[in-house]
């Protein structure tokens, strides 16, 4: 069964950079998938934010890109999600996930941790 | 951009309705489409893809078609646990997007 854990500080101020990392069980963390991170504000849609694939290759949401950074550890089967200069509006609930490298379905997805950024 | 519009954005339903919701491209996505249902406080979890095909153990009620840039989502006979927010997705060229959500509740 595959399982992904969000972890990372609940409040963030202003300014700040905001860091998460997903831990990965029960799954490859090599060939064959992606791995996501998707927000949604409190009571909205969602938003893709980028992927990342074992050998580092990335791809961003451009408008996100210029604050964004994913990295990968695998060895420790953790990735991670770096999003610097936030405001307000980057409050959201958190979510990684596993997608397929062909079809790109999100088929598995961690239980979300929301972030607060306020002073 | 491709942005993606789903009509109704909410429903009100009953037990056993037939329920549909329409998902809308802004250009041709060819079949690049999935279909994900969040029930309150939870991730989204993964019902159809490629515009058509169950994930493996979603129930047969739940059905999807179409095909460049219109779509169509299906609950053929709703159940108490379907009721969530449901949200389509493209994958045909980046930044994956989704529709804004279709809210169901109960009548």
């Amino acid at each position: 069964q595959v399982q992904l854990q969000e972890s990372g500080p609940g409040l963030v101020k202003p300014s700040d950079t905001l860091s998460l990392t997903c831990g990965v069980s029960g799954s490859s963390i090599f060939n064959g998938y992606y791995w996501a991170w998707i927000r949604q504000p409190p009571g909205k849609g969602l938003e893709w934010i980028g992927s990342i694939y074992y050998t580092g290759k990335t791809f961003y949401n451009p408008s996100l890109k210029s604050r964004v950074t994913l990295s990968m550890e695998t060895s420790k089967k953790k990735f991670s999600l770096n999003l610097t200069s936030v405001t307000a509006a980057d409050t959201a609930f958190y979510f990684c996930a596993r997608h397929t490298t062909i079809g790109v379905r999100l088929d598995n997805w961690g239980q979300g941790t929301l972030v607060t950024v306020s002073s | 951009d491709i942005q993606m519009t789903q009509s109704p954005s909410s429903l009100s339903v009953s037990v056993g309705d037939r329920v549909t919701i329409t998902c809308q491209a802004s250009q041709d996505i060819s079949i690049h489409l999935n279909w994900y249902q969040q029930r309150p406080g939870k991730a989204p979890s993964l019902l159809i893809y490629d515009v058509s095909t169950l994930e493996t153990g979603v129930p047969s009620r739940f059905s999807g078609s179409g095909s460049g840039a219109v779509f169509t989502f299906t609950i053929s006979g709703l159940q108490p646990e379907d009721i969530a927010t449901y949200y389509c997705q493209q994958y045909d060229s980046l930044p994956y997007t989704f529709g804004q959500g279709t809210k169901l509740d109960i009548k």
